[in-house]
């Protein structure tokens, strides 16, 4: 009920398209969906964030879809370009409920991302 | 924006040998840091999690005589590997939230390659 399953586990993109990369959860109790950029030998870094409580959130070129009733969520990268070439994680966390599960992060299993010049 | 940086970046040590690797808040106080591993085109998984002036939590199936952990300030937190073997070798993440902020967002540091021979 923990986990956060991530696909494609690989995409390969031409410059100028659309990246899309899907995440599914089943635990309801998650209330923060944030997604990672990493690049080789690198920590994670944040790009964008959502909450349950809006279905959408852009920041740029990277839009979150996020559907609550399928507990589905989705990362779309508009206009790829090959320095956005990485792996990508989504993850999931619950605050509100607190406990020991408070701010703990269940990453999904990673989406190597290429972008073709 | 917040930063978390980890020393050293990469180690490698013998066999039968412990290891501390140290993470830093430097401009941000947290009460909170994350200890994660990540094996090579895997995603991360959350070992522990380290609480300023208390033991940490850790997840099932960390050894927590194995991987030590000490959260002594409210910048600092150490993962000491003790009794290192080749099978530990691996990429240790740490990651932090801002305790003066009402976001969810964790801040993670550069990663820590740890070779064990």
């Amino acid at each position: 009920q923990q986990q956060v399953k991530q696909s494609p586990q690989s995409l390969i993109v031409q410059k100028g398209g659309i990246s899309i990369i899907n995440c599914a959860y089943e635990n309801t109790a998650f209330d923060y969906f944030p997604w990672y950029q990493q690049f080789p030998g690198k920590g994670p870094a944040l790009l964008i964030a959502i909450r349950p409580d809006v279905s959408e959130k852009k920041e740029g070129r990277f839009t979150i879809s996020f559907n609550k009733s399928a507990k589905q969520f989705s990362l779309h990268i508009m206009d790829s370009q090959p320095g956005d070439s990485a792996t990508y994680f989504c993850a999931a966390s619950m605050w509100a409920r607190g406990g020991t599960s408070y701010g703990k992060l269940t990453f999904g299993q990673g989406t190597i991302l290429t972008v073709h010049p | 924006g917040a930063v978390v940086s980890q020393h050293p970046s990469w180690v490698i040590c013998k066999s039968g040998t412990s290891v501390k690797i140290e993470c830093r808040s430097l401009d941000f106080q947290a009460t909170t840091m994350f200890w994660y591993r990540q094996f090579p085109k895997q995603s991360l998984m959350l070992m522990a999690t380290s609480n300023e002036g208390s033991k940490a939590t850790y997840e099932q199936g960390v050894e927590k005589d194995k991987f030590l952990i000490n959260h002594a300030s409210l910048t600092l937190s150490t993962l000491t590997v003790t009794s290192a073997h080749p099978e530990d070798s691996s990429f240790y993440i740490c990651s932090a939230r801002d305790l003066g902020t009402h976001t969810y967002e964790q801040y993670f540091g550069p990663g820590t390659r740890l070779t064990v021979t």
